[in-house]
């Protein structure tokens, strides 16, 4: 069966400092991978997609970055946090793109 | 207008009771339509994928389609105190995913 790993769970950084929060997939090949944030009340908000090693989408223009280094990682960085980019990230993947995606555990951030 | 349009609650129910979830979206376009449980702190669980308009059940779980109405729904039978959580809707046309904003429900034991 395929799982998908997030971390880390909880992340305190400080403003200005960078940020890099990784997600894997066990169990298939070749997924596509999406990076959302969640804010309360107000839903999720795709903020990268990817097809495959390498390609990345970007949904919104804001101060992170997403990369594909390997088939199932994914990674979102910033090279210096903003207060507003606290909140609660989460990873999902699916197959192919008509198929519903799964998520993993999320990462909550929290800009000082 | 919001494609995807989904009451916040908070929905509060006693133990046994049948639930009811509800979205509303605007584009008929929507082919699939799924219902994912999300827990406290944790990620969105798929709990529930149709594609077509009509119900599909799965234990406690039925989901409803109405394409002519553009209205989805979502039953909880004989609800526990391990359905609170915040359920949210998704809707899905090619490769484009739109999600609703969450209902929390808590049923009290």
């Amino acid at each position: 069966s395929q799982t998908i790993h997030q971390w880390p769970a909880t992340l305190v950084q400080p403003v200005g400092s960078p940020l890099s929060l990784e997600c894997t997939v066990e169990g298939t090949s070749n997924p596509n991978l999406y990076w959302y944030r969640q804010a309360a009340g107000r839903g999720l908000q795709l903020l990268f997609y990817s097809v495959g090693i390498g390609q990345i989408s970007s949904e919104v223009p804001q101060n992170l970055s997403a990369s594909r280094p390997q088939d199932r990682q994914f990674i979102l960085s910033s090279k210096k946090l903003l207060l507003s980019d606290s909140g609660f990230y989460l990873c999902a993947w699916n197959r192919h793109y008509d198929q519903p995606q799964h998520f993993g555990d999320g990462t909550r951030l929290s800009i000082l | 207008q919001k494609e995807v349009e989904q009451d916040p609650g908070p929905l509060s129910v006693p133990e046994g009771a049948i639930v009811s979830l509800n979205c509303t979206y605007s584009n008929s376009a929507f082919q699939y339509f799924m219902w994912y449980r999300q827990y406290s702190r944790k990620g969105p669980e798929l709990l529930m994928y149709t594609y077509s308009s009509g119900n599909k059940e799965d234990g406690r779980f039925t989901a409803q389609v109405d394409k002519s109405s553009k209205y989805i729904s979502l039953f909880i039978r004989d609800s526990q105190p391990s359905d609170s959580a915040t359920y949210l809707c998704a809707m899905m046309t090619g490769n484009q995913f739109y999600f609703g904003t969450g209902t929390s429900l808590t049923v009290i034991p």
